[in-house]
């Protein structure tokens, strides 16, 4: 069964210190793994998908990096809007389901 | 574009009641998700559908019904409400089940079932 599991549950920031998110996965042959990004009330919003093991994808301060067993999320000086929670989510090609981490809760202080 | 929406916004049900929750889409996807978001258990798939006429199961499918009749809507049916589905309910779309998997989330919609 595919699982995903997310590490640290909470992350408190000041602005400007760098840091990394962890999102272990086990799956059965990786269709994609993907980042998202939830601010609270509302749904998730789409950061990045990753396909392969050595990819790495950027946006703005954000940056993800995929191995075979983890993927991670760094955060390179952030600012305080930059404070939400941060998804994973795996798909495999065995089935359609695509399996969330409980997130890990990032707060930036200035 | 609207991209997706949900109706209700909040609702609250007694024990053994029915309802439908609204998903619709502007965007032309085919594929067509429900999830559920319980604290410390992230998103759990309920229902999916890859395209009018065809849907399956998630995770989590017990108590909750689906149907696709238009690529634009994909209602979510609580047959006999339980307390154990008091939770945040988000619809999502996407074009295809393959390639970026980049999915669309409406903002959602919070039961509470007494």
């Amino acid at each position: 069964e595919d699982q995903v599991t997310q590490s640290p549950e909470a992350l408190r920031l000041q602005e400007g210190e760098s840091s990394s998110l962890n999102c272990s996965y086990t799956v059965s042959g990786l269709r994609g793994l993907f980042w998202y990004r939830q601010d609270p009330g509302k749904g998730p919003e789409f950061l990045f998908t990753l396909y392969s093991a050595g990819e790495e994808k950027e946006k703005e301060r954000l940056k993800a990096t995929l191995t075979k067993k983890e993927s991670f999320l760094h955060i390179t000086a952030p600012k305080p809007e930059d404070s939400a929670t941060y998804l994973c989510a795996v798909r495999s090609y065995n089935n359609n389901d695509m399996r969330f981490g409980a997130g890990t809760r990032l707060t930036v202080k200035p | 574009n609207a991209g997706v929406t949900q109706t209700p916004k909040f609702q609250v049900l007694k024990t053994g009641q029915s309802m439908t929750l609204q998903c619709a889409q502007d965007m032309n996807h085919e594929y067509m998700s429900w999830y559920r978001q319980d604290p410390g258990m992230g998103l759990r798939l309920i229902h999916y559908s890859v395209g009018a006429g065809i849907t399956d199961q998630g995770e989590v499918p017990n108590g909750y019904n689906v149907s696709r009749s238009t690529t634009e809507d994909f209602p979510l049916r609580l047959l006999s409400a339980a307390p154990s589905q008091t939770s945040v309910y988000f619809c999502a779309s996407s074009y295809a089940l393959g390639g970026g998997g980049e999915q669309y989330f409406g903002p959602g919609t919070r039961l509470t079932v007494t």
